[in-house]
């Protein structure tokens, strides 16, 4: 079965330490997002991509990168870790265009920066 | 600005009662999409409905339904006779409209979204 997987699950940083959190499609979407969850703000977006070599500046895009060099995977890297940026994220991937599909969300990884 | 206002933070109720989760949105499109999404305690994002702007009809899927006024531009969500296994947070998003960014966009806009507890 196609699934939308993340690793680490856990991860557990110092502060000014780069990080990078993984995302992995098996369902062949065009489409894949990054959002991070806080309390009392939802999910909000980060980066997201179009397709391969395609990249976009979510929301909350501030100290994270993402690159694109393949339809399955949609790294995101943090350059620098902050305390701020200790959350829950989300990684998520759609076919299709403007709406139309809905986004396949993967486990999540919970980063703590200490 | 495009937005998602879901203001109950947290609702309580016991089992067998019905419940409706409040969803309010924000958008200058004429074209649009909405979700919800429920994420139970194992923290998983679970999709549950995406609805277009030009489809106002109520749908019903066994125990959910949910209810689209354009008028008020709301798309609330009831739970029918609630049962433990409906606690999570339910999250109502909003997709972006492709013809006002000239392309295809499928960005979502997620409400803050609502804690229900459902007491046995």
């Amino acid at each position: 079965d196609a699934e939308i997987t993340q690793s680490p699950r856990h991860k557990i940083t110092e502060t000014g330490r780069q990080v990078t959190l993984a995302c992995h499609q098996t369902w062949n979407h065009n489409n894949m997002f990054w959002y991070r969850q806080d309390l009392g703000h939802g999910l909000r977006l980060i980066h997201y991509s179009y397709g391969v070599q395609d990249t976009n500046k979510g929301e909350v895009s501030d100290g994270y990168s993402v690159s694109r060099s393949n339809t399955e995977d949609l790294p995101l890297t943090l350059e620098s870790a902050a305390s701020s940026q200790t959350s829950v994220y989300f990684c998520a991937s759609s076919d299709g265009l403007a709406g139309l599909y809905e986004q396949y969300f993967g486990p999540g990884t919970r980063l703590t920066v200490t | 600005a495009q937005k998602v206002t879901q203001a109950q933070t947290e609702i309580s109720v016991v089992e067998k009662e019905d419940v409706t989760l409040d969803c309010v949105y924000e958008t200058r499109d004429t074209t649009y999409y909405l979700f919800w999404y429920k994420q139970p305690p194992s923290g998983e994002l679970v999709f549950l409905i995406r609805r277009n702007s030009f489809d106002e009809q109520n749908e019903i899927s066994g125990r959910y339904s949910w209810n689209f006024q354009k008028s008020t531009s709301s798309f609330n969500f009831t739970i029918t006779a609630s049962q433990v296994v409906d606690s999570a947070v339910y999250f109502c998003a909003l997709s972006e409209s492709p013809i006002r960014y000239g392309g295809a966009t499928n960005k979502l806009i997620f409400g803050t979204g609502t804690l229900l507890a459902v007491q046995p």
